[in-house]
C-alpha cells in the first residue's frame, strides 16, 4: 500500500481556474513535504516544499501543511496551459533513513 | 544548479540479459539515488548511496546491484534482466535531509 497517497488521480481545469491537488502521509514519522512537477517525457523537478505547518506562496503557486492530519495540498491559481503536468508529492523523515517517498501522482491538464 | 548525466539514455535487451545504467554527477552532493517510475506507481527507490563504496537499500532492490565507485558516479546494474524490470530509471542526487532531490534525465530501459 502506497504510504503517500495523492487525490486525485487526474484533474482537469479550464485556463485561468484554481487546481487543488492532495497528499496525505500513512506514516506518522514523516516531517518533510515536498511538491516535485513532472512535465510530459522530462525529469521531476522540485517545485516547493514546506516543513512546518502553515501555508507558504510562491506567485501563483500555494502549498498548505498540516502536520497533525499529515496532509498537504497545493493550489494553483490562474492556470496556464504550461502548468499541465505529473504533479508528485514526496514526503521524509526528519530521522532514520533519508529517502523520500513518492505518491503516484496527480496528472493536471489545463484546457485553453 | 546540479548536474546530472545519465547514460544511454534509451536501452532495449532481452530477457537474461546484462545492463548497466550509468549516473554521474558534476557537483560533490554526498547522495545519489536510483528510481523507477511506472504508471500508476509514481517514483520507486531502488538503491542509495550516501558515499564512495557505500550503498543501502531501497523500497524495490530484488533483481537490481548498484555500486558507487566514486563520489560522482554511481551504476545500476540488472545481471539477469526481467520483462517487469522494463520501466523508466531515473537517477537523482540530494545533499543534506531538508536538500532537494535533483533528478537526471532518465533510462528508458525495454527487456523483451
Amino acid at each position: 500500500q502506497q504510504k503517500v497517497q495523492q487525490s486525485p488521480e487526474s484533474l482537469i481545469v479550464p485556463e485561468g481556474g484554481m487546481a487543488s491537488l492532495n497528499c496525505t502521509s500513512s506514516d506518522r514519522n514523516v516531517d518533510y513535504f515536498w511538491w516535485y512537477r513532472q512535465h510530459s517525457g522530462k525529469s521531476p523537478k522540485m517545485l516547493m516544499s514546506i516543513f512546518s505547518n502553515g501555508e507558504k506562496e510562491e506567485g501563483r503557486f500555494t502549498v498548505h501543511l498540516n502536520k497533525a492530519s499529515l496532509h498537504t495540498s497545493l493550489h494553483i491559481r490562474d492556470s496556464q496551459p504550461s502548468d499541465s503536468a505529473l504533479y508528485l508529492c514526496a514526503a521524509s523523515k526528519a530521522s532514520g533513513s533519508w529517502q523520500l517517498i513518492f505518491g503516484s501522482g496527480t496528472q493536471l491538464t489545463v484546457m485553453p | 544548479e546540479a548536474a546530472v548525466t545519465q547514460s544511454p539514455r534509451n536501452k532495449v535487451t532481452v530477457t537474461g540479459g546484462n545492463v548497466t545504467l550509468s549516473c554521474r554527477q558534476t557537483n560533490s552532493h554526498n547522495y545519489m539515488y536510483w528510481y523507477r517510475q511506472d504508471t500508476g506507481h509514481g517514483l520507486r527507490l531502488i538503491h542509495y548511496s550516501y558515499g564512495a563504496g557505500n550503498l543501502q537499500i531501497g523500497d524495490v532492490p530484488d533483481g537490481y546491484k548498484a555500486t558507487r565507485t566514486t563520489q560522482e558516479d554511481f551504476f545500476l546494474l540488472l545481471e539477469l534482466a526481467s520483462p517487469s524490470q522494463t520501466s523508466l530509471y531515473f537517477c537523482a542526487i540530494g545533499g543534506a535531509r531538508q536538500d532537494t532531490q535533483y533528478f537526471g534525465p532518465g533510462t528508458r530501459l525495454l527487456v523483451l
